[in-house]
C-alpha cells in the first residue's frame, strides 16, 4: 500500500450539487495530481498541483477545481454536478523527477473516491 | 495529441502460462512509457516505466516490457502468471506539456487467470 489516502471512500450525489474530495499525499512528496476514471475506461488526468499552485491541467471545465495546502494534501472540488460525473477519482503524489521534470518519478496513488451522482 | 491502444479488453491465461499485453502509442516525440496494474477496490501501481536506455525494461513482480519504436509498441511480458496477477492493467503515454509528463492511459485489458 502506498501514503496517499483518500476520503470519503464512496459518495453520493444528485446532479447540480457541488462535492469536494480529499487527498492525503504520501511523505516527502510535494506534488498532487488528480484522475477521473470512468467505468471500463483508462484515468484521464485532470490537473497537478505542486506547491499550492496549479501546475498543469486535462481537457476538463472550469467547474473542476482544486486546492492545494502547507502540507501538501489537496482537495479536487466539483460544481454543478453531472451524470457523466459519475466514476473513480484518483489522487496520486510526487516529487519532480529527472532534472525537476513532473512525470518521470514514481506517482503514488490512492485507492479513489467512488461517486455516484443521481 | 498522444493516444495509446490496447488492442485486447480481456486476456484469459492459466496459472504458470505466459503472458503479453499488447500496447500501442501515438507520439509525436520521443515517449515517456508506463505500465500500471490496478486490482479490484485499489490505486494504480506502476510496474515498470521506460524512458531511454535500453528498450528492455524490467520492473517489479517478474514483469517487463519492451519498447519498440519501429512499431511504436510498449508491450508487458511476464513468463509465468501467478494467480494474484489478475488485475487490470493500463499503458500511458507521458507527453510533455508546459513542463511536465502528462500521462494519457489507454482502456485498460482485464487479465484473467484461470487454476
Amino acid at each position: 500500500e502506498t501514503g496517499v489516502t483518500q476520503s470519503p471512500t464512496h459518495l453520493i450525489k444528485t446532479r447540480g450539487q457541488q462535492v469536494t474530495l480529499r487527498c492525503s499525499s504520501q511523505s516527502g512528496h510535494n506534488t498532487v495530481s488528480w484522475y477521473q476514471q470512468a467505468l471500463g475506461q483508462g484515468p484521464q488526468f485532470i490537473f497537478q498541483y505542486y506547491r499550492e499552485e496549479e501546475n498543469g491541467r486535462g481537457n476538463f471545465p472550469p467547474r473542476f477545481s482544486g486546492l492545494q495546502f502547507p502540507n501538501y494534501s489537496s482537495e479536487l472540488n466539483v460544481n454543478a454536478l453531472e451524470l457523466d460525473d459519475s466514476a473513480l477519482y484518483l489522487c496520486a503524489s510526487s516529487s519532480p523527477g529527472l532534472a525537476g521534470v513532473w512525470g518521470t518519478d514514481t506517482q503514488y496513488f490512492g485507492p479513489g473516491t467512488r461517486l455516484t451522482v443521481l | 495529441a498522444q493516444s495509446v491502444t490496447q488492442p485486447d479488453i480481456h486476456i484469459t491465461v492459466s496459472e504458470g502460462a505466459s503472458l503479453e499485453l499488447r500496447c500501442n502509442y501515438s507520439y509525436g516525440a520521443t515517449p515517456y512509457l508506463f505500465w500500471y496494474v490496478q486490482s479490484p477496490g485499489q490505486g494504480l501501481q506502476l510496474l515498470l516505466k521506460y524512458f531511454s536506455g535500453d528498450t528492455l525494461v524490467q520492473g517489479i513482480k517478474g514483469f517487463e516490457a519492451e519498447f519498440k519504436r519501429s512499431q511504436s509498441s510498449f508491450n508487458l511480458r511476464k513468463p509465468s502468471v501467478h494467480w494474484s496477477d489478475a488485475a487490470e492493467y493500463f499503458c500511458a503515454v507521458g507527453a510533455l506539456t508546459g513542463g511536465s509528463y502528462i500521462p494519457t492511459f489507454g482502456r485498460g485489458t482485464s487479465l484473467i487467470v484461470h487454476p
